[in-house]
C-alpha cells in the first residue's frame, strides 16, 4: 500500500521559476516529514524537514508547506537553478527524531531546470 | 558531521558469487541501520532494518537468506548478496539512524551492483 503519494512525476521549469512538488499521506501517526534530493548515482541527501506542529518551514531557497488537516505537504524551490535538476523524494515516518522508525518514501519527482 | 561511508560505490560480479557491501558511520554511533534497494527511475524500497547486536527485520517479500545483513557494531553494518543473479542488479543504499542526529537519518552514497 502506497502510504505517501507524490506528484508530479516529472517537472520542467525555467531558471528562476518556483517548482512545487506535492505529497499526500494517509497514516495520521506520521509526525516527521523530510524532503530528499538525489542526483544520479548518489544516495539521497536531506534538504529540509518539518513536523506537524508548524505549517511552514524555510531553509534557504527551500520551503515546506504543511497542511495537517488535509494530510498534505509540499516543497517549493525558490529561484530555481540548473544545479537543482535532480530527483526529489518526500518521506514520512512515525516517532521522534532519531528513533528506529522507518521512512516511507514518495515515488519521486524528476525536476529539470532549464536555462 | 553525521557521515555514512558506503563502499564499494560500484561492483560487478559473476552470477553465483556473493558480494558484500559495507556501511560505516564515521562520526556517530548508528543504533539502527536501514538497507534500501532502488531500481532505475523508481523510489527507494526498504529491504530491512537492523539494530546493533540484533537480527535484522526484513520487509515482506525480501529473502533474508539471500540478503544477509549484519550489524555487529554501532559503526558498521554490512549487506551481503549471496549467490547473486542478474535480477539482483540494482542500486543499494544504506541509511543510519541515531537518537543524536538532529534529523534522524543519514544516507550512504549507494552501491551500484551489476551481476553478469
Amino acid at each position: 500500500q502506497q502510504q505517501v503519494k507524490q506528484s508530479p512525476q516529472s517537472l520542467i521549469v525555467q531558471k528562476g521559476g518556483i517548482p512545487i512538488i506535492n505529497c499526500a499521506y494517509e497514516n495520521t501517526a506520521f509526525d516527521y516529514f523530510p524532503w530528499y534530493q538525489q542526483f544520479p548515482g548518489k544516495g539521497p541527501a536531506l534538504l529540509i524537514a518539518i513536523r506537524p506542529d508548524v505549517s511552514e518551514k524555510k531553509e534557504g531557497r527551500f520551503t515546506i508547506s504543511f497542511n495537517k488537516s488535509a494530510k498534505q505537504f509540499s516543497l517549493h524551490i525558490m529561484d530555481s537553478q540548473p544545479g537543482d535538476s535532480a530527483t526529489y523524494f518526500c518521506a514520512a515516518s512515525k516517532g521522534a527524531t532519531g528513533t528506529a522508525s522507518k521512512l516511507t518514501f514518495g515515488t519521486g519527482t524528476r525536476l529539470q531546470v532549464t536555462l | 558531521g553525521a557521515v555514512v561511508s558506503q563502499h564499494p560505490s560500484r561492483v560487478i560480479c559473476k552470477s553465483g558469487t556473493s558480494v558484500k557491501i559495507e556501511c560505516r558511520s564515521l562520526d556517530f554511533q548508528a543504533t539502527t541501520m536501514f538497507w534500501y534497494r532502488q531500481f532505475p527511475k523508481q523510489s527507494l524500497m526498504l529491504m530491512a532494518t537492523s539494530n546493533e547486536g540484533s537480527k535484522a527485520t526484513y520487509e515482506q517479500g525480501v529473502e533474508k537468506d539471500k540478503f544477509l545483513i549484519n550489524h555487529a557494531s554501532l559503526t558498521l553494518s554490512t549487506l551481503t548478496v549471496t549467490s547473486a543473479h542478474p535480477e539482483d542488479s540494482s542500486f543499494y543504499i544504506c541509511s543510519a539512524s541515531s537518537p543524536l542526529l538532529v534529523y534522524g537519518y543519514t544516507f550512504g552514497s549507494g552501491t551500484r551492483l551489476t551481476v553478469v
